[in-house]
């Protein structure tokens, strides 16, 4: 099975900041990879998938990008509806597994 | 609009069982893989079990497989989830999701607890 590392596991930043997240596979899978945002009480929402194209809907400030074992998300400029728990999952075999996420949160 | 609502959870005593169902409406249920992912208290997310849109192939992650079978009644739009054998390490929300990896669309959950 294919094992998703997420980091850091959590995060501070203020509305404005540019903010990397970080999914290293523990195999190469190409870009087979898909970011999503959940935020508390709710269903995890979309935002890139095939590691780089951005979900429709999903603002641009969101990015994806890598192949093989490391890929990363970027928001460019940190809104404040955007802060929660992020989390990689990889579509290359089944298991489709998550990573442990990232939690977002206002410093 | 794609609408996916999850029912059937509830309080289990370990090694007891649960259907859970998902009904689907606002898509052609017979054309899409759908999938099971879960939510432990506190955690992040597993994908449990996929079925292809024909119900010929399923897959399941190693820790449900021989206690748990997804299945779909496509004249119904319905996908299931039979959960057996039940342990407390199953306890979570559990989450139907449209296609076989990449889901746009989620219902909002319905909540699995094990306990004695």
């Amino acid at each position: 099975d294919i094992q998703m590392t997420q980091s850091p596991s959590s995060l501070s930043a203020s509305v404005g900041d540019r903010v990397t997240f970080t999914c290293r596979a523990s195999q190469s899978m190409r870009g087979s990879v898909n970011w999503y945002q959940q935020t508390t009480g709710k269903a995890p929402k979309l935002l890139i998938y095939a590691s780089s194209a951005l979900q429709e809907g999903v603002p641009s400030r969101f990015s994806g990008s890598g192949s093989g074992t490391e890929f990363t998300l970027t928001i460019s400029s940190l809104q404040p509806e955007d802060f929660g728990t992020y989390f990689c999952q990889q579509t290359y075999s089944a298991p489709y597994n998550f990573g442990l996420g990232t939690k977002l949160e206002v410093k | 609009e794609v609408h996916l609502v999850e029912s059937g959870g509830g309080l289990m005593q370990p090694g007891g069982s649960l259907r859970l169902s998902c009904a689907a409406s606002g898509f052609t249920f017979s054309t899409y893989a759908m999938s099971w992912v879960r939510q432990a208290p506190g955690r992040g997310l597993e994908w449990v079990s996929g079925i292809r849109r024909d119900g010929g192939a399923t897959d399941y992650t190693d820790s449900v497989k021989g206690r748990f079978t997804i299945s779909r009644d496509n004249s119904k739009n319905t996908l299931y989830l039979q959960m057996n054998s039940l342990r407390a390490e199953d306890t979570a929300i559990y989450y139907c999701a449209k296609d076989s990896t990449t889901f746009v669309y989620w219902g909002q959950g319905t909540q699995v607890t094990v306990s004695s």
